[in-house]
């Protein structure tokens, strides 16, 4: 069975700084998809990126980016000049070929100091 | 505007009771999803759902019920067989395929009381 590993339950970050979330994971398959998502104190689950395992190049959004390492089964989020609004709960996730299910890690709390 | 709606918010059982949350999208997504958040845990699957009348059991399912009469709903009962039903409960609906993510709703957060 698959499963995804957050090793950091929190982290902390200065305003404008760059941070980094860690996220590994454990499969067999060949053919997957790996997502974050962001769940800011509202609790509203929000999609920040999304990275298929065929595609070499690095996902981008904005100021997220990931770093991905499929040998390594590892999928970082990097977070650019932080903002008081990336303050979240993020989760990393993986979705295969079992019906759709997303599996999520546990979450890492992330709190940014003005 | 296109979205996922669940209901109530807050929701209150007492011991032994049964209670029903909602769950409706407009999105025609095909595949719908329950899943539990505890602290600490992150979020974990109860049932899923990929077309009507059809629905299979995730990883915690003992204690809880589903019905997909419409595609538009996926309400989940939780049952008096549910021992520790107090959580943050999420819907979210997918597109079928591997690339989607999911669409969630704003969660109902569950309190025995």
């Amino acid at each position: 069975a698959q499963t995804v590993t957050q090793s950091q339950p929190e982290m902390s970050v200065q305003e404008a700084e760059t941070v980094t979330l860690s996220c590994t994971y454990d499969t067999s398959e060949s053919d997957y998809y790996l997502f974050w998502y962001k769940q800011p104190p509202s609790r509203q689950m929000i999609l920040v990126i999304r990275q298929e395992a065929y595609k070499q190049q690095n996902a981008t959004e904005n100021r997220f980016s990931v770093n991905f390492q499929k040998a390594a089964k590892s999928f970082s989020l990097k977070i650019s000049d932080s903002q008081l609004g990336d303050a979240a709960m993020y989760f990393c996730a993986y979705k295969g070929n079992q019906g759709g299910k997303l599996i999520f890690g546990q979450g890492t709390e992330l709190s940014v100091k003005p | 505007d296109g979205g996922i709606t669940q209901s109530p918010k807050y929701l209150f059982r007492k011991e032994g009771q049964n209670v029903t949350l909602s769950c409706e999208q407009n999105l025609n997504h095909d595949a719908m999803y329950w899943y539990r958040q505890d602290p600490g845990q992150g979020l974990r699957l109860i049932y899923y759902s990929q077309i009507v009348n059809d629905f299979q059991k995730g990883d915690i399912a003992e204690g809880y019920s589903v019905s997909r009469e419409k595609k538009e709903s996926f309400p989940l009962t939780v049952t008096s067989a549910q021992k520790n039903p107090t959580a943050f409960y999420l819907c979210a609906s997918s597109m079928a395929g591997r690339s989607y993510g999911y669409t969630f709703g704003s969660g109902t957060r569950l309190t025995v009381v």
